[in-house]
């Protein structure tokens, strides 16, 4: 079936240094990627998204790449701060014949250190 | 407006019991979604209406959930017999679109099955 791979499931770094979270996709029809940051115990909330028919996005210190040709997107976030510390879960939606599907991938969890 | 509202929040309960799990969507949302998660499984969807039909509840576990959505503010996910497997956390979403919109996940309900 189809899936979203996320990668790494894990990601530690200092306070000030950047991070980025990789997804790969396997639904060529998937047009919408949205990302979501869910703090411990709280619900996800959407912090970016990308549509199909464009490269990058970016909002303050968040950006979001496309590589439609090899399926995959990631997230960048620069000068890390501890509040930034949640699991981050990048997701891919596709609108086909029997209606809308978004998958999910696993999660990574970053660590920002003080 | 207040956002995605679950109740109840926490939800204790022996094995064999029913469980109800409420949830209403943001007002003009017409998609509502029920996931369920878990540490193994990650966030899994359950079911998802449109205009308060069901279009898609492959995600339905087995025949001991059904969830209803009798009108547009108001969903529920029933368990009858809850088990100890279904212990997990779980949230409703709605979306204005999905595709290109992303959803907006209410705080949960967490369930724990003894």
């Amino acid at each position: 079936g189809e899936n979203v791979e996320q990668h790494p499931s894990t990601l530690s770094v200092q306070e000030g240094d950047s991070a980025v979270i990789k997804c790969t996709y396997s639904d060529s029809a998937s047009n919408y990627f949205p990302w979501y940051k869910q703090e411990l115990g709280k619900r996800p909330q959407l912090i970016i998204d990308i549509r199909s028919n464009v490269g990058e996005k970016k909002d303050q210190r968040i950006a979001v790449t496309l590589n439609k040709t090899a399926k995959h997107f990631s997230l960048h976030i620069t000068e890390t701060q501890p509040e930034d510390s949640a699991v981050y879960f990048c997701a891919a939606s596709a609108i086909n014949t029997g209606g809308f599907k978004t998958i999910f991938g696993a999660g990574t969890r970053l660590f920002v250190k003080a | 407006d207040a956002g995605v509202i679950q109740s109840p929040r926490h939800e204790v309960t022996e094995m064999g019991q029913e469980v109800t799990l409420r949830c209403k969507p943001i007002s003009g949302h017409d998609y509502l979604f029920w996931y369920r998660q878990t540490m193994m499984r990650g966030l899994e969807l359950l079911i998802y209406f449109n205009n308060n039909v069901p279009i898609d509840d492959s995600g339905m576990p087995e025949d001991r959930f059904s969830a209803k959505m009798p009108n547009a503010s108001f969903s529920t996910l029933k368990i009858q017999p809850s088990e100890p497997r279904d212990s997990a956390v779980y949230f409703c979403a709605s979306s204005l679109q999905p595709a290109d919109y992303g959803y907006t996940f209410g705080s949960g309900t967490r369930l724990t099955v003894v």
